[in-house]
């Protein structure tokens, strides 16, 4: 079946580092996007990676490794507003169209 | 601003009710989606429209209804719900369902049934 894992919580303090690790198991993979939810909040787009290496957009980056079915979002100088939801999705193309499987999400709460 | 509305915000019916969640998108997208988000579990794709062709019907019950009269409104209509039911349900839309993978979300609807 097709699967994403993603850890359920994360704690982190300001200005520290954190890294959302993603293990994928999915036929006709070809890429992992992230979104971001902050608590009553629609899920945003943050980014995608088509191959394999690092992204980088401002403090917030994404790691994709096909080889090993994993990738990461990495969040650097942390503030109190990346508090939120982050999900990991992998596009999947059937019946002659993409649709998006979801990850259950991991909570990420930066504390003082 | 995503660009994706949804009415109402947060929704209580009854199992007898019937009601209708509208999503509503100002991006010139042509496709359109509904999930279903439960506490600590993956979105659940339920329903896809391409260029107003409905494309996708993930086994979904049939106590929820689609209806996209054109590519920028979408609606979910709803009647004899279960409790199981109550859940975020989020709307969708992206360029088409062919192309690019970015998806835009509405802030959802909060449904309750009791």
């Amino acid at each position: 079946g097709q699967s994403l894992e993603q850890p359920s919580e994360v704690t982190a303090v300001e200005g520290a580092i954190v890294q959302i690790n993603c293990t994928y198991q999915t036929s006709g993979f070809y890429g992992l996007s992230w979104y971001q939810q902050h608590d009553g909040g629609a899920p945003t787009f943050l980014s995608y990676n088509g191959l394999d290496g690092l992204e980088e957009t401002g403090r917030f980056s994404s790691f994709l490794s096909r080889s090993d079915s994993y990738g990461y979002l990495l969040l650097q100088e942390l503030q109190m507003k990346d508090s939120a939801s982050y999900f990991c999705a992998a596009p999947m193309f059937s019946g002659g169209y993409n649709k998006l499987i979801f990850g259950a999400g991991t909570r990420l709460a930066v504390h003082p | 601003e995503t660009g994706v509305t949804q009415t109402p915000r947060h929704l209580v019916m009854g199992m007898t009710n019937k009601k209708s969640l509208k999503c509503e998108q100002h991006l010139g997208h042509n496709a359109m989606y509904w999930y279903k988000q439960s506490a600590k579990k993956p979105l659940e794709l339920m329903f896809v429209y391409n260029f107003k062709e409905q494309t996708e019907n993930n086994s979904v019950p049939s106590r929820f209804s689609p209806e996209c009269p054109n590519s920028s409104h979408l609606f979910l209509h709803l009647h004899t719900l279960q409790p199981e039911d109550s859940a975020l349900y989020l709307c969708a839309s992206s360029q088409d369902a062919t192309g690019p993978i970015e998806q835009y979300f509405g802030p959802g609807t909060r449904l309750t049934v009791t």
